[in-house]
């Protein structure tokens, strides 16, 4: 198993550009995240699914969205891109409510500039 | 509102030495679940150790074990025989549903040869 994968690893955006960033995991789980860390700080949470075609709010959700089509992916949306927006993003996944151990995606670095 | 804090943004340890590091939360629910995760220079998130909170017995991995207080909603996590390879941010998280999962600031951990 591959586990949870994300892309691009890095990427730079100019303010008021967008983009999606990739989430895929093949371990059939059901529940999926993403989080931002800023520098020096934990994760927050995003957005989160509990499975396709069900999508709910993080902490910090303004600025982002995201769809759950299928079992596997969980792509994250970035419209109008601002500085605030600069972080390192994780996708992460889990089985659901009794099998709470997330697995996370090696991150994607972005830069607005 | 749900937090967790890490009181320690910095440790050290001797290799071969014993580290503790805090971490302690805040919520009303009693049933819940407790993890730590170690975060190396890589970025992966990887979970160290987890906790359910209505069993009352420390849970170990190996070198790794949690001093769990729930009436003080404290969950330290104690490094045995530290080694090179533990140095690494240190993340205390907990979720009470598996929907949303709450970070603290993390602890930065250097293991000194």
């Amino acid at each position: 198993n591959a586990g949870v994968t994300q892309t691009p690893k890095f990427r730079i955006l100019k303010i008021g550009q967008s983009m999606t960033l990739q989430c895929t995991q093949d371990m059939n789980h059901n529940y999926m995240y993403w989080y931002r860390q800023d520098p020096g700080m934990g994760l927050k949470l995003i957005y989160y699914s509990v499975g396709a075609g069900i999508t709910d709010k993080g902490e910090v959700p303004n600025g982002y969205n995201v769809s759950r089509s299928t079992t596997e992916d969980f792509p994250l949306r970035l419209e109008l891109a601002a500085p605030s927006q600069t972080s390192v993003y994780f996708c992460a996944s889990s089985k659901g409510q009794n099998y709470n151990e997330q697995f996370f995606g090696p991150g994607t670095r972005l830069t607005v500039l | 509102a749900q937090t967790v804090t890490q009181s320690q943004p910095e440790m050290s340890v001797q290799e071969a030495e014993t580290v503790t590091l805090s971490c302690t939360y805040d919520t009303s629910e009693s049933d819940y679940y407790l993890f730590w995760y170690k975060q190396p220079p890589s970025r992966q998130m990887i979970l160290v150790i987890r906790q359910e909170a209505y069993k009352q017995q420390n849970a170990t991995e190996n070198r790794f074990s949690v001093n769990f207080q729930k009436a003080a909603k404290s969950f330290s996590l104690k490094i045995s025989d530290s080694q090179l390879g533990d140095a690494a941010m240190y993340f205390c998280a907990y979720t009470i549903t598996g929907n949303q999962f709450y970070f603290g600031t993390g602890t930065s951990l250097t293991v000194i040869p």
